[in-house]
């Protein structure tokens, strides 16, 4: 069974510049979540999407954007980058939204930001 | 809202022996999960250990169980004969019923020794 797959793994951007992030999630889940994650600030919720909506936003200003398609698979863009936008971008999926059932990540995309 | 705090940010243990990592949290919320994630070096979050709040019984997979304490909002992750693959951060995280979005503590290194 595959499991959440993050495109790509790396990628070097400059400032000023847009970057878009891709998740598959596991076969059968609807709902994809991401989370940033940087050494200063921990893992964050950025947001949540199920059936094509966003179900839930985090504290992020507006140039973090997101969707999802009919496959349930997701995207997020990033634009005009800043240097602090550096961070692991984590996807994570589960079968429903709410409050139940675990979350599974993927690997991550690394966005270093120059 | 909701907060996870992990107040050991390094801990170690030596190869077979049992190490307890803490947890605690601030909720309002009568329902909600808990969980365990391990993060190694490679960095792909790995679930570990789930709880629902609704359940006494604590969480038990394998070497890894849980001390869940509702009324003193408390979590801790307990391993036994702990492996040099244990090494990694782990941490303890939340999922908010209403909002549906995971809440992480700060994380704790674990050093396995030989």
């Amino acid at each position: 069974k595959a499991g959440v797959t993050q495109t790509p793994r790396y990628l070097i951007k400059t400032r000023g510049q847009q970057v878009t992030l891709s998740c598959s999630p596991i076969s059968g889940h609807r709902s994809v979540s991401w989370y940033q994650q940087t050494p200063g600030q921990g893992l964050q919720f950025l947001f949540e999407y199920f059936s094509e909506t966003q179900r839930n936003k985090g504290n992020f200003p507006g140039r973090f954007s997101g969707r999802q398609f009919s496959n349930s698979r997701s995207e997020m863009n990033v634009s005009t980058l800043e240097l602090g936008d550096s961070a692991l971008y984590l996807c994570a999926s589960r079968r429903q939204t709410g409050g139940t059932g675990e979350l599974i990540f993927g690997e991550g995309s690394r966005l270093t930001v120059l | 809202a909701q907060t996870v705090t992990q107040s050991q940010p390094e801990m170690s243990v030596q190869e077979a022996e049992t190490v307890t990592l803490s947890c605690t949290y601030d909720t309002s919320e009568s329902d909600y999960y808990l969980f365990w994630y391990k993060q190694p070096p490679s960095r792909q979050m790995i679930l570990v250990i789930r709880q629902e709040a609704y359940k006494q019984q604590n969480a038990t997979e394998n070497r890894f169980s849980v001390n869940f304490q509702k009324a003193a909002k408390s979590f801790s992750l307990k391993i036994s004969d702990s492996q040099l693959g244990d090494a990694a951060m782990y941490f303890c995280a939340y999922l908010s019923s209403n909002t549906g979005k995971l809440i992480f503590g700060q994380g704790t290194t674990l050093q396995v020794k030989p």
